[in-house]
Parts: C-alpha cells; structure tokens; sequence
C-alpha cells in the first residue's frame, strides 16, 4: 500500500458542484499539504497543516477549504467547483529536519479534477 | 523575492547520450535544494538533497552539483534511459519559515531511442 493515498484519483464534476479530495498517510509525519499543479506553473500551494489543530492558508487558498481531521487525514474541499480549477491536486507530507525547514516531502498519486 | 528558475524547460535527447539541467535560486536564508523526479500521471520523488556544506553528490547515474555562492544548481544524468523521461523539480527550502519550500515549475526530458 502506498504511504500518501489520495482518493479519489480520477474525477469529472459539473461547474458549482462541491467536491472533497481526501488524502490519508500512514508515514506518521505531522505535517501535510495540498498542491495544484498546472502545465506550466508547476506546483503551486494551496493549504498546509503542520499539526491536527494548526491550519495555514497557501498562495492560492481562495476557492479552496480543508480539514484536519487527524494527524493521518487531511482533507481539500471546493465548495463550488469553476472550470479553472480543473488541475491535478497532489497530497503531500514531511518532517521538520533540526534546522527547522522543512524536510523531503513524500506526494500522494494525484487526484485529477477536471470541472465542466 | 524569494524565487526558483530551472532551464531548458524542456529537453529531447538521444537515449545513451548526457543532458545537465539547470537550476538557479534567490532564497533566502538558504536551508537545502532538493531534485524531484516526477514521471507522468505520479507524485514527484525525491532524488537527491543539497546542504550548504556540499558541493556534489551522486545518486546511481543522476549527479546533482551545487554552488551557494553563486546560488545555482544542476542535475547531471549519465547515459540516459527511457526511464529517465520525466518532469525534474527543482525545490529550495528556507530556514525557519513556516512556508519555506520554493518551486521551480521543472524541466520536462524526453529520452528517445
């Protein structure tokens, strides 16, 4: 099984439909992320958690919101689809290394959200 | 600002044949550069990282290369493989920020036969 798991991993919705991408990782690191990457722009961040009760918002928060629902969840919600945010979400993890950056981050398969 | 810039963005090459790609950052402090390989449709996988202290390292036929003083990085690969298509990513971290992980937007290789 793989250590980030991402579901679902393929979905087609209609524009204003609400859509949830839930992400679990059995590595036990705290901290966790979500990225969308576009051709072109690379990976961008959209929130990023450092503990179950700590939530912090990305370059490109707007028209996204999560949740921390334990240390191995972390869930990304569109509350109302629009067409441009059809992309490919990424899930992410790490540990924070003794200097206190961030360490290798280890993705999840990707979750491809095409929206009509 | 803080930024991350790889070149080409995009390569074809011969497969046996060497490529270096190039990767170069104004983040600040710096912490280290890690190189990404993501192959289509996957999540990116970490291939090497780079301290301040290093100047080279070797991971099988991938050679990264690092200069802080000039703040710019490279990947070498050696008698390239199909395999080796894919997307590299350039990521630099940033000591003590909270949000301290910068992007380059990668550089795509093709390996053909």
């Amino acid at each position: 099984d793989a250590d980030v798991t991402q579901t679902p991993r393929n979905r087609i919705t209609k524009t204003g439909k609400r859509i949830m991408l839930e992400c679990s990782q059995t590595k036990g690191h705290d901290r966790m992320y979500w990225y969308r990457q576009d051709p072109g722009l690379g990976l961008r961040l959209i929130y990023y958690s450092f503990d179950v009760k700590d939530i912090n918002k990305g370059e490109i928060s707007d028209g996204y919101s999560v949740s921390r629902q334990a240390q191995a969840k972390f869930s990304l919600s569109l509350e109302s689809a629009i067409p441009n945010q059809t992309a490919l979400y990424f899930c992410a993890t790490s540990v924070v290394t003794g200097t206190g950056s961030t360490g290798e981050l280890f993705f999840g398969e990707g979750s491809r959200l095409t929206v009509l | 600002k803080n930024q991350v810039e790889q070149s080409p963005q995009s390569l074809i090459i011969l497969e046996g044949k060497n490529c270096t790609l190039q990767c170069n950052y104004t983040v600040s402090p710096f912490s280290n550069l890690r190189w990404y390989k993501q192959d289509t449709g996957r999540g990116p996988v970490s291939l090497t990282i780079m301290t301040f202290s290093e100047n080279t390292k070797s991971n099988g036929r991938y050679t990264a290369t690092l200069d802080a003083d000039t703040k710019q990085s490279s990947l070498h690969i050696t008698a390239s493989q199909l395999s080796d298509s894919a997307s590299y990513i350039c990521v630099v971290s940033a000591l003590e920020r909270a949000n301290n992980l910068f992007f380059g937007t990668g550089t795509r290789l093709t390996v053909i036969p």
